[in-house]
C-alpha cells in the first residue's frame, strides 16, 4: 500500500526556520515525483512545487520560488519542504502528494498544520 | 496560467440523488489533463478521477468525469451518505498546477 506520512504539526514565530518532512513507502519512492501543495480557506488548494528524488530535480510554481526550498533523500525515502524565515501569511495546511503517471496526485499524505504568530 | 472555475459553489441535495459538478477553465486542457478529489474534514484530498474520465483506484463506479477542452464534469450517479464532501477539479497539463475553487455538496 502506497502511504506518505507527514511531520507533525507545528506552531513557530514570525522570523523562525523549519523543515518538514514526508516519508514514502510501499512503492519505489525515488522514481515518483513528490509535490507540495498549500490549503488555505482564502485561497483553496494551491501547488508549490515538485521534486523528483532519483535525481533531485525540482519544479517550482512561481508563486512561491524563492519562499520555500524542496529536497528530498531517496535513501531514507523522504521528501522536505523548508522555510529559511517564515511570516504569518505562511499559515496553512501542507500537503504532500505524488504524483502519477500523467502528472495527477494519487495519494496525498494526511497534512501538517503550521500555525506562525508572535 | 489555467484558472479552473467550479460550479455551482454548494449544493444541498440528498442521498439517492444525481448531481452533476462542472468545472470549466480558463483555456483548453491538453490531453484532457484533468482530475477530480474529494475531501472530507479533517482529511487530506483523494483523488477520484484522472486524465477527466479515467476512475482512480477502488473508486466506486458511480463516480464518473467527463469532457474535454476547457469544459469538464463529475458525475455521482446515486449520492450515498459518505458523499457528502467538497470536490475539487485539478488541472496539471500546464505549469503551473492549479486547482479549482471547490463544490461542497451538503445534506
Amino acid at each position: 500500500e502506497v502511504q506518505l506520512v507527514q511531520s507533525g504539526a507545528e506552531v513557530k514565530k514570525p522570523g523562525e526556520s523549519l523543515k518538514m518532512s514526508c516519508k514514502g513507502s510501499g512503492y519505489s519512492f525515488a522514481t515518483y515525483w513528490i509535490g507540495w501543495v498549500r490549503q488555505t480557506p482564502a485561497k483553496g488548494l494551491e501547488w508549490m512545487g515538485i521534486i523528483y528524488p532519483d535525481d533531485s530535480d525540482i519544479k517550482y510554481s512561481p508563486s512561491f520560488q524563492g519562499q520555500v526550498t524542496l529536497s528530498a533523500d531517496k535513501s531514507i525515502s523522504t521528501a522536505y519542504l523548508q522555510w529559511r524565515s517564515l511570516k504569518a501569511s505562511d499559515s496553512a495546511m501542507y500537503y504532500c502528494a505524488r504524483m502519477g503517471a500523467s502528472g495527477h496526485f494519487d495519494s496525498w499524505g494526511q497534512g501538517a498544520l503550521v500555525t506562525v504568530s508572535s | 496560467e489555467i484558472v479552473l472555475t467550479q460550479s455551482p459553489g454548494t449544493l444541498s441535495l440528498s442521498p439517492g440523488e444525481r448531481v452533476t459538478l462542472s468545472c470549466r477553465a480558463s483555456q483548453s486542457v491538453s490531453s484532457n489533463y484533468l482530475a477530480w478529489y474529494q475531501q472530507k474534514p479533517g482529511q487530506a484530498p483523494r483523488l477520484l478521477i484522472f486524465d477527466a474520465s479515467i476512475r482512480a483506484t477502488a473508486i466506486p463506479d458511480r463516480f464518473s468525469g467527463s469532457g474535454s477542452g476547457t469544459d469538464f464534469t463529475l458525475t455521482i450517479s446515486r449520492l450515498e451518505p459518505e458523499d457528502f464532501a467538497v470536490y475539487y477539479c485539478h488541472q496539471y497539463a500546464n505549469s503551473p498546477l492549479t486547482f479549482g475553487g471547490g463544490t461542497k455538496v451538503e445534506i
